[in-house]
């Protein structure tokens, strides 16, 4: 069956410092991925998605490219700021059937001034 | 103007009460959802409901009864509650049921049975 797979947490960064939360799937078909985020007590929020190979989903200066070929949606960020202290979870919808979201277990991401 | 929202926001209660959780979404969409994710934050698909019609219907409990009364509305009632069952609720909506549709997550339901 389809699955994701993310880094274990926690992250634990610096403020400015650069983030990449791995994320790998395994999935019948073309899938489209997804990042979503959770703030402390809040729900889920699209963070960011691509729905074909090699596109590259971005916002709030977070970026992921979609890696068929190493079937992969790693998310990236060039400088963290304590604001995004958050779990983030890769997920796939594949498309076969009604969409599905399967996520990964999230990763907490902890970033200290 | 809440999106999607969900009551109760906490729910305490007794093992082998029945309770039930409402969703609602004010963003005409036609598929809703429910999902439950544990103590380790881990995420899984309960039900989905495409304009009042069950579309997915994991393997779940047949103690948990999901129920739609209008595409804007899913329900969730749950019998007999098991301490098992103490987890946070989310309910979701999207705009139609296809692979690359984002969806809207409501605040959720924290449920702790005793």
């Amino acid at each position: 069956g389809n699955s994701v797979t993310q880094m274990e947490g926690p992250v634990t960064l610096s403020e400015e410092a650069f983030l990449t939360i791995n994320c790998t799937y395994t999935a019948t078909g073309y899938p489209s991925l997804f990042w979503y985020v959770q703030y402390p007590g809040e729900g889920l929020q699209l963070l960011l998605k691509a729905t074909k190979a090699d596109d590259k989903g971005s916002n709030k200066g977070f970026e992921a490219t979609y890696r068929k070929e190493t079937t992969s949606f790693h998310l990236e960020k060039g400088s963290v700021q304590v604001s995004d202290s958050a779990v983030y979870f890769c997920a796939l919808s594949d498309r076969t059937g009604f969409q599905k979201l399967v996520f990964g277990t999230g990763t907490r991401l902890l970033v200290s001034p | 103007d809440t999106a999607v929202s969900q009551t109760p926001k906490y729910l305490v209660t007794q093992m082998g009460n029945d309770k039930s959780i409402k969703c609602e979404q004010n963003l005409g969409h036609d598929t809703m959802y429910w999902y439950k994710q544990d103590s380790k934050k881990f995420l899984k698909i309960m039900f989905s409901y495409n304009n009042k019609e069950l579309i997915i219907n994991e393997t779940v409990p047949n103690r948990f009864s999901p129920k739609s009364p209008d595409k804007a509305h899913l329900n969730l009632h749950i019998n007999s509650l098991e301490l098992g069952d103490s987890a946070v609720y989310f309910c979701a909506s999207s705009p139609a049921s296809g692979r690359g549709e984002t969806q809207y997550f409501g605040p959720g339901t924290r449920l702790l049975v005793l």
